[in-house]
């Protein structure tokens, strides 16, 4: 019920190119879906979030997809960068009990120059 | 502004040896505070949060405690490190409200020897 899963486990993209992450969830009680990236040695840090009254939402390269029905949403990195080469990581927040974040598994995105 | 401090950034600890980490939230008040950790190469596995002083709920059966003596401390313990006690370390806290992200420090790597 609490389950995030996320794909791919690792993405390689060219320089200019769309950087696309999928996730599914199951907790129908999550209300909140975050998107986190990290560099090496660092902490998560947010990168752009979705509530599940909305289908898009676009903030500069980053936008996200939500698909209520379907309990998926993914990830677009538009013109994709060296600089974007991280780990991003998908997640999902509960109104309600487990006042925590379930996250994804992690997608390790290479952008080549 | 808000800002979480870690430390120590990194850690090497024998095997037995107990374990004190410490994080403090600056610019807030109230917040949720939480534990994570990250296996290398893994995703986020929540530890334990905390929704105020002395209020610690745990995640899983493990080796570590936590307690927050104070309104924006929260330490995480161990009385006698395992091996598989090595991963990164990460504080993070959220404002008590519905659909509010969790901002992380920089973490802890703890090397087990």
């Amino acid at each position: 019920q609490q389950q995030v899963k996320q794909s791919p486990q690792s993405l390689i993209v060219q320089k200019g190119g769309i950087s696309i992450i999928n996730c599914a969830y199951e907790n129908t009680a999550f209300d909140y879906f975050p998107w986190y990236q990290q560099f090496p040695g660092k902490g998560p840090a947010l990168l752009i979030a979705i509530r599940p009254d909305v289908s898009e939402k676009k903030e500069g390269r980053f936008t996200i997809s939500f698909n209520k029905s379907a309990k998926q949403f993914s990830l677009h990195i538009m013109d994709s960068q060296p600089g974007d080469s991280a780990t991003y990581f998908c997640a999902g927040l509960a109104d309600t009990g487990r006042r925590a974040l379930t996250f994804g598994s992690g997608t390790r995105l290479q952008v080549q120059p | 502004s808000q800002t979480i401090h870690q430390w120590p950034a990194t850690l090497v600890q024998p095997v037995g040896s107990p374990l004190s980490l410490e994080c403090t939230v600056e610019g807030t008040s109230n917040p949720n505070l939480y534990w994570y950790r990250q296996a290398a190469g893994r995703g986020l596995q929540l530890l334990f949060y905390s929704v105020g002083i002395g209020q610690i709920s745990s995640e899983v059966p493990q080796n570590l405690s936590a307690s927050r003596p104070q309104d924006r401390q929260f330490i995480l313990s161990s009385k006698k490190l395992l091996l598989s006690d090595s991963g990164f370390y990460l504080c993070a806290w959220s404002v008590r409200a519905r659909a509010t992200p969790q901002h992380f420090g920089d973490g802890t790597r703890l090397s087990i020897l």
